[in-house]
């Protein structure tokens, strides 16, 4: 089946420093990617859509200059929290969608849990 | 309110039970329903799907879709310790543009399967 790798799988690090998460398609290659931010006992939310080759596509409320994304292949995708805060610590987790592939056909990465001191 | 809701439980079961786990919506649509299981600390995979309502049947789940009373469900028969994870349902409008393949996902429900 198609895997998502995510790297780091968890970082630690302090408060004002920058932190980039990867996300990779291993062995397909996925014009969409989704992030999403999960806090404890919570669901997953939408922070944005990201096509490869263009802007990501952020969804109401989630501030493009601190998290920004970049696609610029078809099987990687970086979300980079800049001057990240304690209120940014979160299990931060990716999705990729096959090029060409059906709406409902995405694959989960495993998830970057953030603490941020 | 939100678009999709879900009791967070937690539901716990002794082995062997059916479990039967259920998500309400409000935005009419929605068209593509999915159940999602995730592992404490793990990404979220891919259970069932249905498009529009109906059931649907693979092995020991069953996905029920009532979009007459924008109501999902899934059944779990024979459930086992190893089906002990958080379910989420989530669902996808009918839509193109910005909006094709986006998830909306409900809270989650914690599932307790006990020897």
């Amino acid at each position: 089946g198609a895997v998502v790798s995510q790297h780091p799988s968890r970082v630690i690090c302090k408060s004002g420093t920058s932190v980039k998460i990867e996300c990779r398609s291993l062995d397909f290659q996925a014009t969409t990617m989704f992030w999403y931010r999960q806090f404890p006992k919570q669901s997953l939310m939408l922070m944005a859509t990201s096509n490869e080759g263009s802007k990501a596509t952020y969804e109401q409320g989630v501030e493009k200059d601190k998290f920004l994304i970049n696609h610029a292949s078809l099987t990687l995708s970086t979300l980079t929290v800049t001057s990240a805060h304690p209120e940014d610590s979160s299990f931060y987790i990716c999705s990729a969608r096959l090029a060409g592939g059906r709406r409902e056909t995405q694959y989960f990465g495993p998830g970057t849990r953030l603490l941020v001191l | 309110q939100k678009e999709v809701e879900q009791d967070p439980g937690p539901l716990s079961v002794p082995e062997g039970a059916i479990v039967s786990l259920n998500c309400t919506y409000s935005n009419s649509a929605f068209q593509y329903f999915m159940w999602y299981r995730q592992y404490s600390r793990k990404g979220p995979e891919l259970l069932m799907y249905t498009y529009s309502s109906g059931n649907k049947e693979d092995g020991r789940f069953t996905a029920q879709v009532d979009k007459s009373s924008k109501y999902i469900s899934l059944f779990i028969r024979d459930s086992q310790p190893s089906d002990s994870a958080t379910y989420l349902c989530a669902m996808i409008r009918n839509a193109g543009g910005t909006s094709y393949g986006k998830l909306t996902f409900g809270q989650g429900t914690i599932l307790t399967v006990h020897p």
